[in-house]
C-alpha cells in the first residue's frame, strides 16, 4: 500500500525558517510534489522532486532523498501569508500521485 | 493562463437525487482526476482517466461514477448523494507522459448533503 506521513500542525514566528518533513512507503516512484493550499482554496504547485537532493526556488526549498524515503520543505524568511496547509505527494505512476494529509503550518507575528 | 473549472462552487442537495459535478480544462491533459477532502484525511481519490472514454477506480470509488466523453470534460457522478458524501470535491488535471506531471486543480466544489 501506500503511506505518506507528515506532520499534523506546524507553528513558526514571522521571519523564522521552517522545515516540514515527508516520510513515504509506496509502491513505485516517479517523483515527489510540494503543495501550498491556503484555507478554502485548491492546492497549488511549489515543487517538484525526482532526483536526490536540494531543489531551490526564491524562499521556498525541497530536499529529497529515494534511498530514505525521505522529503522536507524548507521555507525560509516565513511571512504571514505563508500561513497554510504544504501537502506532500508521490507520484507513483506517470502522472497520478498519492497524498499525505496535509501539514498546516500558523506563521505568527 | 492555464486552467481548471468546476461546474459549481457550492451545491446543496438532498439525499437520494443524482448528483453531477463538471470538470473542464483548457491544458489539452491527457490525465484528470477527482479527490474529495475531508478534515483529518486529507486528499482522497476517487476517480481518475488517461484518456477519452477511459477510466480507472481510485482509492474510494463506491458511490460515484465518471463520465468522460471528450478530453477536455471529466464528471463526478453520485448515482444517489448520500450524507456521507458530503465533503468538497477537487478535480485536477495534468499533461501525461514523464517527468515532472503536477497537478493543476480547479477551485473545489463544496458539495452538502442533506
Amino acid at each position: 500500500g501506500q503511506n505518506i506521513d507528515q506532520p499534523t500542525e506546524m507553528t513558526a514566528t514571522e521571519g523564522a525558517i521552517v522545515q516540514i518533513n515527508c516520510t513515504y512507503q509506496t509502491s513505485g516512484f516517479n517523483g515527489l510534489f510540494w503543495y501550498q493550499q491556503h484555507a478554502g482554496e485548491a492546492p497549488t504547485f511549489l515543487s517538484y522532486n525526482v532526483l536526490d537532493g536540494l531543489e531551490e526556488k526564491g524562499r521556498f526549498s525541497s530536499f529529497l532523498s529515494r534511498s530514505k524515503g525521505y522529503s522536507y520543505l524548507l521555507l525560509k524568511e516565513l511571512q504571514m501569508k505563508d500561513s497554510a496547509s504544504y501537502l506532500c505527494a508521490v507520484n507513483t505512476n506517470a502522472g497520478k500521485s498519492t497524498f499525505g494529509d496535509g501539514t498546516t503550518l500558523t506563521v505568527k507575528p | 493562463d492555464v486552467k481548471v473549472t468546476q461546474s459549481s462552487r457550492y451545491l446543496v442537495k438532498r439525499t437520494g437525487e443524482k448528483v453531477f459535478l463538471e470538470c473542464v480544462q483548457d491544458m489539452d491533459h491527457e490525465n484528470m482526476f477527482w479527490y474529495r477532502q475531508d478534515p483529518g484525511l486529507g486528499l482522497r481519490l476517487i476517480y481518475f482517466s488517461y484518456d477519452v472514454k477511459m477510466k480507472e477506480k481510485g482509492d474510494i470509488p463506491e458511490g460515484y461514477s465518471v463520465s468522460r466523453e471528450k478530453k477536455e470534460r471529466f464528471s463526478l457522478i453520485l448515482e444517489s448523494a448520500s450524507t456521507n458524501q458530503t465533503s468538497m470535491y477537487l478535480c485536477a488535471s495534468t499533461k501525461g507522459g514523464q517527468g515532472d506531471n503536477e497537478q493543476f486543480f480547479g477551485p473545489g466544489t463544496r458539495l452538502t448533503v442533506l
